[in-house]
């Protein structure tokens, strides 16, 4: 039971554009959601993360919009540069302080390629 | 912030043998998580390594094919048992901060064959 959706296993966006990446999920316990991104060879890298109390969080090039009633969230990257090529993972847990805080259900990723 | 070093990065095993994967954290922190990465396939929690005391499985993960030990707050060990080419993963060593940021190792690369 894949509680944590990524439905689009690639997406490919041109230099400069918008890019979005979108990620679903089942679980109504899940209260903290978070984005990372991995480059080959490397671990996965933070990159912005949301309360389920909020809507949006933004942060430089990066927001994440979070649809609490169609459990659905969505990063957006504007503009988009080719360094952004990377497999994104969208992640989602309990909210921070809590006992199981850190204990992250993933998406199977969406791989983000840039062109110049 | 934190940083996390794995031992091994990177090794090719045989079948039937064991291999242990250490985690090391420059500073004590509240948590310490093994996840495994398949090939193409997403992260999946193993276990959370407490301090001290027997680590917490996952659904479809037991000790005695996935022994961890956590001696103090700033390192674990994971140790992948009796494996087989499906054990062919990333093991990745995650760490919860008293700041609640959630950092990761950069994965030991598992090749059985």
């Amino acid at each position: 039971d894949q509680q944590v959706k990524q439905n689009s296993p690639s997406l490919s966006v041109q230099e400069g554009r918008i890019s979005i990446l979108n990620c679903d999920y089942t679980n109504s316990m899940f209260d903290y959601f978070l984005w990372y991104k991995k480059y080959p060879a490397e671990g996965p890298t933070f990159l912005i993360s949301i309360s389920s109390i909020k809507d949006k969080n933004e942060d430089g090039r990066f927001t994440v919009f979070l649809n609490k009633s169609a459990k659905h969230l969505s990063l957006h990257i504007v503009p988009s540069q080719p360094g952004d090529s990377a497999v994104y993972f969208c992640a989602a847990s309990n909210l921070p302080g809590g006992t199981s805080y850190g204990k992250l259900t993933f998406g199977q990723g969406t791989i983000l390629t840039v062109h110049p | 912030s934190a940083v996390i070093s794995q031992k091994p990065s990177r090794d090719i095993c045989q079948r039937g043998t064991s291999l242990t994967i250490q985690c090391q954290v420059d500073s004590q922190v509240t948590m310490m998580f093994w996840y495994r990465q398949q090939p193409g396939q997403s992260l999946t929690l193993i276990a959370t390594a407490n301090q001290g005391s027997e680590a917490t499985y996952e659904s479809g993960f037991v000790i005695d094919k996935f022994p961890i030990s956590r001696p103090n707050l700033t390192f674990s060990t994971l140790t992948v048992s009796n494996m087989s080419p499906e054990d062919s993963s990333i093991y990745l060593c995650s760490v919860r901060t008293d700041g609640n940021t959630i950092y990761f190792g950069e994965g030991s690369w598992l090749t059985v064959v």
